[in-house]
């Protein structure tokens, strides 16, 4: 069972625009939502999180917008530029074990830039 | 801060071969997650460990797969008898139980391939 589904699998930008990624989960009970960045070789990277008391979330380019009743978030990338090409994954959580967050993936967006 | 280690950064092995894959955590950490990427299916966590003890192992494939955790500084996951199948890049993260913000830190991967 895929509990967080991610769209779209690609996407091409031109420099300057904006890019989107969006996200829809299940599980009601997930209290936590970060993106994560991957660039081609390296680990995950924390981006940017939100949790579901605010409705968006904004961290210079990169902003998450939070529908909590329809069960979605987003990621906004605003003036793309090519350094930003990399893999991105949305990520949703709940405290689990008494002590800490246990991550469930979406299967990642390919970003692409073009200078 | 040397952040999470991970050892061998690629192997390649032949399929019956036991391979064993390594991580160091980052100091003062008290939980550490092993995941394993694939195109196919993505991120998926197969075993988390808190303070030392595994707490969630449902991601683990099968039997053949095994995860130690005999300190705060060290985790292995073993995969014996190999097969092609479990060629992908496995990652290992750590993070520090925080409830406000509880983010996990990649390793840089092992690139495994069984031939």
């Amino acid at each position: 069972q895929q509990q967080v589904k991610q769209s779209p699998q690609s996407l091409i930008v031109q420099k300057g625009g904006i890019s989107i990624i969006n996200c829809a989960y299940e599980n009601t009970a997930f209290d936590y939502f970060p993106w994560y960045q991957q660039f081609p070789g390296k680990g995950p990277a924390l981006l940017i999180a939100i949790r579901p008391d605010v409705s968006e979330k904004k961290e210079g380019r990169f902003t998450i917008s939070f529908n909590k009743s329809a069960k979605q978030f987003s990621l906004h990338i605003m003036d793309s530029q090519p350094g930003d090409s990399a893999t991105y994954f949305c990520a949703a959580s709940y405290e689990s074990g008494g002590s800490n967050y246990k991550l469930t993936f979406g299967k990642g967006t390919l970003l692409t830039v073009n200078p | 801060d040397a952040g999470v280690i991970q050892s061998p950064r690629h192997e390649v092995t032949e399929m019956g071969q036991e391979v064993t894959l390594r991580c160091k955590p980052i100091s003062g950490h008290n939980s550490l997650f092993w995941y394993r990427q694939t195109m196919m299916r993505g991120l998926e966590l197969l075993i988390y460990f808190n303070n030392n003890v595994p707490i969630d192992d449902s991601g683990m494939p099968e039997d053949r797969f095994s995860a130690k955790m005999p300190n705060a500084s060290f985790s292995t996951l073993k995969i014996q008898p190999s097969e092609p199948r479990d060629s992908a890049v496995y990652f290992c993260a750590s993070s520090l139980f925080d409830r406000d913000s509880p983010r996990q830190y990649f390793g840089p991967g092992t690139r495994l391939t069984v031939t």
